[in-house]
């Protein structure tokens, strides 16, 4: 079965830090997407890469930025954190010629 | 504007009953139509899902019904067990292209 980590699992943080949320996996997929979920709803995209060195705004606007420089690895990164970014982010990837996503068990990060 | 569009968003089933949520999408050029499965602190999980060219697909307790015409598509899940209680997503996507997901439904079975 596929793996894809995220770390921290859980992150609490003061406003105006600069933090990174990291997001690897193992199955060598190019696809790989950032996801944006408040408490039980809706799953936002808000960056997804098609491979090294490409990187894209998802459909939800995001002060965050993403980039990909292994297959790998997609972490994401926020310059100034915010109240407002308090969420779930959920990293997922998926394979070249198969449909399915494969999510990892996302960051809880809140802003104090 | 939402392309996928999911009711109820929550869901109270008893043990042993069946539980049925909906879905209905407008772009025509999906092709792909997954639901995913989410149980708290956990990411979505693929759950089971369908291509336009089949009416039904079932697996295990669980059964996807797919109406073209109407372009919508639904989950059952048969004897419905307080281990199902999850929030479950809908969602379209076409030719390997990124997923769209629907608001989600929170399922609660009780015993």
């Amino acid at each position: 079965e596929a793996d894809i980590y995220q770390t921290p699992r859980y992150l609490v943080i003061g406003t105006g830090k600069k933090i990174t949320l990291e997001c690897s996996q193992t199955m060598g997929h190019d696809k790989m997407y950032w996801y944006q979920q408040d408490p039980g709803m809706e799953l936002h995209l808000i960056h997804y890469s098609y491979g090294v060195n490409s990187t894209e705004k998802g459909d939800l606007s995001s002060e965050s930025t993403v980039s990909r420089i292994r297959t790998e690895h997609f972490p994401l990164t926020l310059e100034s954190a915010r109240p407002s970014h308090t969420s779930q982010y959920l990293c997922a990837s998926q394979g070249a010629d198969n449909e399915k996503l494969f999510f990892g068990s996302g960051t809880q990060l809140s802003v104090l | 504007q939402q392309q996928v569009k999911q009711s109820p968003q929550s869901l109270i089933v008893q043990k042993g009953g069946i539980s049925i949520i909906n879905c209905a999408y407008e772009n025509t050029a999906f092709d792909y139509f997954p639901w995913y499965q989410q149980f708290p602190g956990k990411g979505p999980a693929l759950l089971i899902a369908i291509r336009p060219d089949v009416s039904e697909k079932k697996e295990g307790r669980f059964t996807i019904s797919f109406n073209k015409s109407a372009k919508q598509f639904s989950l059952h899940i048969m004897d419905s067990q307080p281990g199902d209680s999850a929030t479950y997503f809908c969602a379209a996507s076409w030719s390997y292209q990124k997923v769209t997901f629907g608001i989600g439904t929170k399922l609660q079975v009780i015993p």
